[in-house]
C-alpha cells in the first residue's frame, strides 16, 4: 500500500464548476497534510495547508481533513482554465519533517 | 515564506560527469530537503541535510552518489555522481518555514546524455 494515494485522473470539469481532489494516506501518526499545485516544467506551488479534522478555506480553495478515515481533499470551486494542473497531496508526520507525495491528480479545466 | 534561488536550472551532461546543484535561501532554515521528481513522476525526498551533520538519506540513495553539503543555514549543494541516462529528472530543494509550510526552489532539469 503506499503512503499518499490519488488518482491520476485526468479530472476534466468543466468552467465554473467545482473540482473535487482526494487523497488518502496510510500513517495514522500523520499530523500535516498539505496540497500542492504544479503545472508543466515548473516546480510545486504550495496552495494549502491543513492540521485539524474539519475544512479550511482560503478563497476559491477548501482542504476537507478526516483523520478518522484517513482522507484528505482539496475542492477548487469556480474552476478555471487557468487551474489545470497536477495536483499534488503530501503529509508529514511532524511538523518540519519530510514530506511524503502521492502520485498527483491531473485536473483539466475546459472552457 | 522563504524564497529560494537554484542554479543551475537546467544542465546536460555526459554520463560519467558530476553536476553539483546549489540552493540558496533568503532566511536561515534548520533543515533543507532534496528531491528527485522522475519524468511523469512525482516527487521522491533524496535526503534532508542539517547544517553542521551529514545528511540523512532515504531509501535507495547514497552518499557516494548524491553527496550533500551544508556549510551554513542559507545554502545547501547536492552533487549527482558518475551521471547515468537514469539520473536525468529534475531535482528540488525545499525548506519549511514556520506557518507557511513547504517551499520548493525552481527546480534543475537534468539531462544525461
Amino acid at each position: 500500500q503506499k503512503e499518499v494515494e490519488q488518482n491520476s485522473g485526468p479530472l476534466s470539469v468543466p468552467e465554473g464548476a467545482i473540482a473535487s481532489l482526494n487523497c488518502t494516506y496510510s500513517d495514522r501518526g500523520s499530523q500535516s497534510f498539505f496540497w500542492y499545485r504544479q503545472y508543466s516544467g515548473k516546480s510545486p506551488e504550495l496552495i494549502m495547508f491543513i492540521y485539524s479534522n474539519g475544512d479550511k478555506e482560503d478563497g476559491r480553495f477548501t482542504a476537507q481533513l478526516n483523520k478518522a478515515s484517513q482522507y484528505v481533499s482539496l475542492l477548487i470551486r469556480d474552476s478555471q482554465p487557468s487551474d489545470s494542473a497536477t495536483y499534488l497531496c503530501a503529509v508529514n508526520r511532524e511538523y518540519g519533517n519530510k514530506l511524503v507525495f502521492g502520485a498527483g491528480t491531473i485536473l483539466r479545466v475546459k472552457s | 515564506s522563504a524564497v529560494i534561488s537554484q542554479k543551475p536550472s537546467r544542465d546536460i551532461c555526459q554520463r560519467g560527469t558530476s553536476l553539483t546543484i546549489q540552493c540558496q535561501v533568503d532566511s536561515q532554515v534548520t533543515m533543507m530537503f532534496w528531491y528527485r521528481q522522475q519524468p511523469g513522476q512525482s516527487l521522491t525526498l533524496i535526503a534532508t541535510a542539517n547544517q553542521g551533520s551529514e545528511a540523512t538519506y532515504e531509501s535507495g540513495f547514497v552518499i557516494d552518489k548524491f553527496p550533500i553539503s551544508r556549510p551554513n543555514l542559507t545554502f545547501s549543494t547536492l552533487t549527482v555522481s558518475n551521471m547515468s541516462p537514469e539520473d536525468s529528472s529534475i531535482y528540488l530543494c525545499s525548506v519549511e518555514t514556520s506557518g507557511y509550510g513547504y517551499t520548493f526552489g525552481s527546480g534543475t532539469r537534468l539531462t544525461v546524455v
